[in-house]
């Protein structure tokens, strides 16, 4: 199985960049994704990465390092809206299910 | 992106009764989907792989006969919480994958057992 490791919560200015940080160990890695989650609401997708290197998709971009077991989702521009939890989850080689780190609470204030 | 629809999106229920959940895929058709609990301030936990015209799989734990899978076609799969108490009070979410890359996630359902 996979043991995946990311900050609890944090905190960070209207407008700044964040980084949130993902670890993980697997067996065989077969794809990382970050999802957004708002309270009380199902996630929705941000990003996929299979490859080594950084995905752009608007304000938000993904890293990852298969040799380190290491991802980060980083987010531009911050507004209040990006106040969610991020939610790394990792897939194993030979399975299509992915599991789920505790998540990243993100608090933006003014 | 694919559309998940998940009903209902909340329900309150006594203790000892059953309620069944629905989880559509409303543009594809997905062979699999996936039930998840998640408590507050917790993680998504998978409960079980729900596969069209097969029985369901279950994560160790998860109680095969509380929580009754059933993926009849392929755009509809029902999560049925059996004699619910309340501790079973909790967010439960479907997801579909569409091509083996990506999931889509319902709504969720905020169930409530008093």
């Amino acid at each position: 199985g996979q043991n995946i490791d990311q900050p609890t919560e944090m905190t960070a200015t209207e407008g700044a960049i964040v980084q949130i940080n993902c670890t993980y160990q697997t067996s065989g890695f077969n794809g990382l994704f970050w999802y957004q989650q708002h309270a009380g609401e199902a996630p929705t997708f941000l990003s996929y990465n299979v490859l080594d290197g950084l995905e752009e998709k608007g304000r938000f971009s993904s890293f990852l390092s298969r040799s380190k077991g290491y991802s980060y989702l980083l987010l531009k521009e911050l507004q209040m809206k990006d106040s969610a939890s991020y939610l790394c989850a990792v897939r194993e080689r030979g399975s299509y299910i992915p599991t789920f780190g505790r998540g990243t609470s993100l608090i933006v204030h003014p | 992106g694919a559309v998940v629809s998940q009903h209902p999106s909340r329900v309150i229920c006594k203790s000892g009764t059953s309620v069944k959940i629905e989880c559509r895929s409303l543009d594809f058709q997905a062979t699999t989907m996936f039930w998840y609990r998640q408590f507050p301030k917790k993680s998504l936990m998978l409960m079980a792989t729900s596969n069209e015209g097969s029985k369901a799989t279950y994560e160790q734990g998860v109680e095969k006969d509380k929580f009754l899978i059933n993926h009849a076609s392929l755009t509809l799969s029902t999560l049925t919480v059996t004699s619910a108490h309340p501790e079973d009070s909790s967010f439960y979410i479907c997801s579909a994958l569409t091509d083996n890359t990506e999931a889509f996630f319902g709504q969720g359902t905020r169930l409530t057992v008093v």
